[in-house]
Order: structure tokens, then C-alpha cells, then sequence
């Protein structure tokens, strides 16, 4: 069984601080990894992609890959209030075009101004 | 990315009756997803949509409860049938582009079964 576990939260941190969101996952042959954030009643929007180990960034966004641990991370700086949702995690072992996804649960994220 | 909609956004049902979601794309896209999120939970892979041929649908969804169709590569439908109050959900359809392997949603559609 192919699982994608996220602690559930709710994560909460204060405006301007970082906010660190983790992941890990089961099946050892994951080539593709996502980060969607979710706002309440809406659907879930695409934020971060990581295929190779190491960092990412995009922004105020960095996604970390560790493949040997089986662990990816999201990091939020400088949170912001409407960074508030719940963050996703999602893993494949697709390196084309076919596989699909694997949801975590979700991390609730609640930034206090 | 790619400009996806679905209808309708919201619907109430009765038990027992059917409902149709329909998924546009404004791109042609290489897989076709649908995913049913239960309130409070995550996203369940329900099947891919494939094109021209049966969906291949995930363990514990069948055909004869959750139809789906695919004429062509922008647009694919998904039926609910004989509804009951466990299917209030909120069902998403999901693309893939051609170029590449990111996966994107579409803004969803809210079902209440009464």
C-alpha cells in the first residue's frame, strides 16, 4: 500500500515567520513530487513541483528533497495571513506520462497576524 | 497550466437519481483524471479518463456507479448513479498537459445527496 503521511496540524505561526510543512512517503521507486495549497471550499491549486534531491525555490516557496530518506518539505517564509490553508502533499512514480498521484491528508496551516 | 471547468459547481440531488459533471479543458491535455474529496478528507483517485476507450478506475469504484466518458482530449464526463447520501462529495477533475507532468485541478464540484 502506497502511503503519503503529513501531520494534520493545525500548524499555526505567526505573521512573518517561517512556517515548515513535512511529508514522507512509502514507495521507494516516487519519482515526482507536488505541494498543492487548498483554501477552505475551493479546489487544490498547484504551488510547488520537485523531481531531483536538494532545494527548490520559487519565491517565498522552497520545496526540499531528501529521496534516500523518503522525506519532502515545504518551507513558507515570511508567512503571510493568506498563506492560511491546508497544504497537500502529493507523490508519483511517473516519470512520463503515466502513474498518478498520491495525497497526503493535508496540514492545516493557520498564519496569525 | 490550463483554464479548467467543470458543471455545474454545486448541485442537491435526490437519493436514488443520477447526476452528470462535465470537465472542459481550454488545452489538449495527455490524462484526464476524476477524484472525489469527502469533507474533512483528502483526495481519492476515482479513475482516469481515458480517451476514446473504458476508464481504468481505481479499487473500490466501478463502471456501473461512476460512468465516465471521453470523446476527445479537452472534454470527459462523469456520472454519479443511483445517489445515496454517502456520495456528497466534492468531485474534481483533474488534467495532465502534453508537455508536462504537472497535475491541475478544476475548481470542483459540490454534490449533496439528500
Amino acid at each position: 500500500q502506497k502511503e503519503v503521511e503529513q501531520n494534520s496540524g493545525p500548524l499555526s505561526v505567526p505573521e512573518g515567520a517561517i512556517a515548515s510543512l513535512n511529508c514522507t512517503y512509502s514507495d521507494r521507486v516516487s519519482q515526482s513530487f507536488f505541494w498543492y495549497r487548498q483554501y477552505s471550499g475551493k479546489s487544490p491549486e498547484l504551488i510547488m513541483s520537485i523531481y531531483s534531491n536538494g532545494d527548490k525555490e520559487d519565491g517565498r516557496f522552497t520545496a526540499q528533497l531528501n529521496k534516500a530518506s523518503q522525506y519532502v518539505s515545504l518551507l513558507i517564509r515570511d508567512s503571510q495571513p493568506s498563506d492560511s490553508a491546508t497544504y497537500l502533499c502529493a507523490v508519483s512514480n511517473y516519470g512520463g506520462s503515466q502513474g498518478n498521484l498520491i495525497f497526503g491528508k493535508g496540514t492545516k496551516l493557520s498564519v496569525k497576524p | 497550466s490550463a483554464v479548467i471547468s467543470q458543471k455545474p459547481s454545486r448541485d442537491i440531488c435526490q437519493r436514488g437519481t443520477s447526476l452528470t459533471i462535465q470537465c472542459q479543458v481550454d488545452s489538449q491535455v495527455t490524462m484526464m483524471f476524476w477524484y472525489r474529496q469527502q469533507p474533512g478528507q483528502s483526495l481519492t483517485l476515482i479513475a482516469t479518463a481515458n480517451q476514446g476507450s473504458e476508464a481504468t478506475y481505481e479499487s473500490g469504484f466501478v463502471i456501473d456507479k461512476f460512468p465516465i466518458s471521453r470523446p476527445n482530449l479537452t472534454f470527459s464526463t462523469l456520472t454519479v448513479s443511483n445517489m445515496s447520501p454517502e456520495d456528497s462529495s466534492i468531485y474534481l477533475c483533474s488534467v495532465r498537459l502534453r508537455t508536462e507532468t504537472e497535475q491541475y485541478f478544476g475548481p470542483g464540484t459540490r454534490l449533496t445527496v439528500t
